[in-house]
């Protein structure tokens, strides 16, 4: 019972340096999230996807890239990462493209750029 | 943007102990979810909730839309409780991006 599935947990990259951070659920979701995590703030959205197919910007996008592969795939992309970008990033999921289904989360990566 | 506040930032409390962490917002909300986060980082959903009050073992989490107000309560705290306890509202469009998310209550139940 995999549930959504980040990878990988740990990364460090220079400045500039580019990788994409991937996800999967396999709970036959709608909607995927991205959020980063930073000390002394609350969950932040960088991207979504409502639905297969479609994709839109959060709270705090600049930076990041994404594609919603398929409906069980949702990866980020940082094409020129900066130390700015150092943050625990979750993926998550919920069923519907509303705020009022339970959301389902993955285990984080811990991004460090330096 | 809805505002959340989250009370206490931090709670030690001994084993056994009732436990009660709130959460308040600014906007009127069509939800209010609350996650648990372990120390090794997962994020769980506990609850979600419009109105009145929901139970799951030893939790327990009531919201009062007039007050715009929740609270999370813990029975019987035992060690494996502590975590940061995160409230998150969604706002009354209804899109995928409608959450607003506290900072969160950091629980440690000593034994």
């Amino acid at each position: 019972n995999a549930g959504v599935t980040q990878t990988p947990k740990f990364q460090v990259l220079k400045t500039g340096q580019s990788m994409t951070l991937q996800c999967a659920q396999d709970m036959n979701h709608n909607s995927m999230y991205w959020y980063r995590q930073d000390p002394g703030m609350g969950l932040r959205l960088i991207y979504y996807s409502a639905s297969e197919g479609t994709t839109d910007k959060g709270e705090v996008p600049n930076g990041y890239n994404v594609s919603r592969l398929n409906k069980r795939e949702f990866s980020l992309r940082l094409e020129s990462a900066a130390p700015s970008q150092t943050s625990v990033y979750f993926c998550a999921s919920s069923t519907t493209g509303t705020p009022n289904s339970p959301l389902h989360f993955g285990n984080g990566t811990r991004l460090t750029v330096t | 943007k809805n505002e959340v506040e989250q009370s206490p930032q931090n709670l030690t409390a001994q084993e056994g102990e009732f436990i009660t962490i709130n959460c308040s917002y600014s906007v009127g909300i069509s939800a209010l979810h609350w996650l648990q986060q372990h120390p090794g980082g997962g994020i769980v959903s506990l609850f979600m909730l419009s109105s009145g009050k929901k139970k799951h073992g030893r939790l327990i989490a009531t919201i009062n839309i007039q007050e715009k107000h929740s609270s999370l309560h813990i029975t019987a705290s035992h060690p494996r409780d502590s975590a940061v306890y995160i409230c998150a509202v969604s706002n009354r469009r209804g899109g995928a991006d409608g959450l607003t998310f506290g900072k969160g209550t950091h629980l440690i139940i000593q034994p």
